[in-house]
């Protein structure tokens, strides 16, 4: 399995624009988690989902910030609009039973 | 609302030597899981070792071990013969069981520095 995927690994963008991150969770996976870290507040849950319904987004920070999972294979992170704050590392999870496999992370960068 | 709090925000190690660092959690819970990941400067995080609390043997991977003490609540991670490429950031987790969706709650991390 070539475990979970994130796309892009890198984004950089201007203040505004629309950003979208992406995950393909490992197959077989039921939970896929949405992560934030930063050096200020560390790593942060955002969302979680469970049999592609999210259970938690308690942790969204506001509505700029949305995600969704169609389908079992799927997830998008979206950051509308962005802002120089949401700069960070943006972190996929999926998880089938104990522990968490996590996804290399994409780098953000708003200016 | 459980918690997780690592106490030790820098540790140093001199390679091949041992090293522990300290985790404590704070549940209402009597059935949980334990983990520790590492995060090295690639930043991907990888799940380390686990515990589930009904088992009082401490697990053990290889150089990893912990020593779970339940009544404590404390969870320690114990890294022996380190190597270099030990050095990361390791953040202990707890997560509820009998959760269908899994989710867990990380502590601040320890970043390890091993020293050749």
């Amino acid at each position: 399995d070539a475990g979970v995927i994130q796309s892009p690994r890198h984004e950089v963008t201007e203040m505004g624009q629309e950003v979208t991150l992406r995950c393909k969770p490992i197959s077989g996976h039921n939970s896929l988690f949405w992560y934030r870290q930063t050096m200020m507040r560390g790593l942060e849950l955002l969302i979680y989902f469970n049999n592609n319904v999210p259970i938690d987004d308690s942790g969204m920070p506001e509505d700029r910030f949305s995600a969704k999972m169609p389908n079992a294979s799927f997830s998008t992170l979206k950051i509308q609009p962005s802002e120089p704050r949401d700069s960070a590392v943006y972190f996929c999870a999926s998880s089938r039973a104990l522990g968490q496999f996590f996804g290399p992370g994409t780098r953000l960068t708003v200016l | 609302a459980q918690t997780v709090t690592q106490s030790q925000p820098e540790m140093s190690v001199q390679e091949a030597e041992t090293v522990t660092l300290s985790c404590t959690y704070d549940t209402s819970e009597s059935d949980y899981y334990l983990f520790w990941y590492k995060q090295p400067p690639s930043r991907q995080m990888i799940l380390v070792i686990r515990q589930e609390a009904y088992k009082q043997q401490n697990a053990t991977e290889n150089r990893f071990s912990v020593n779970f003490q339940k009544a404590a609540k404390s969870f320690s991670l114990k890294i022996s013969d380190s190597q270099l490429g030990d050095a990361a950031m390791y953040f202990c987790a707890y997560r509820k069981a009998n959760t269908n969706a899994g989710k867990s709650t990380f502590g601040d991390g320890t970043t390890l520095t091993v020293k050749p």
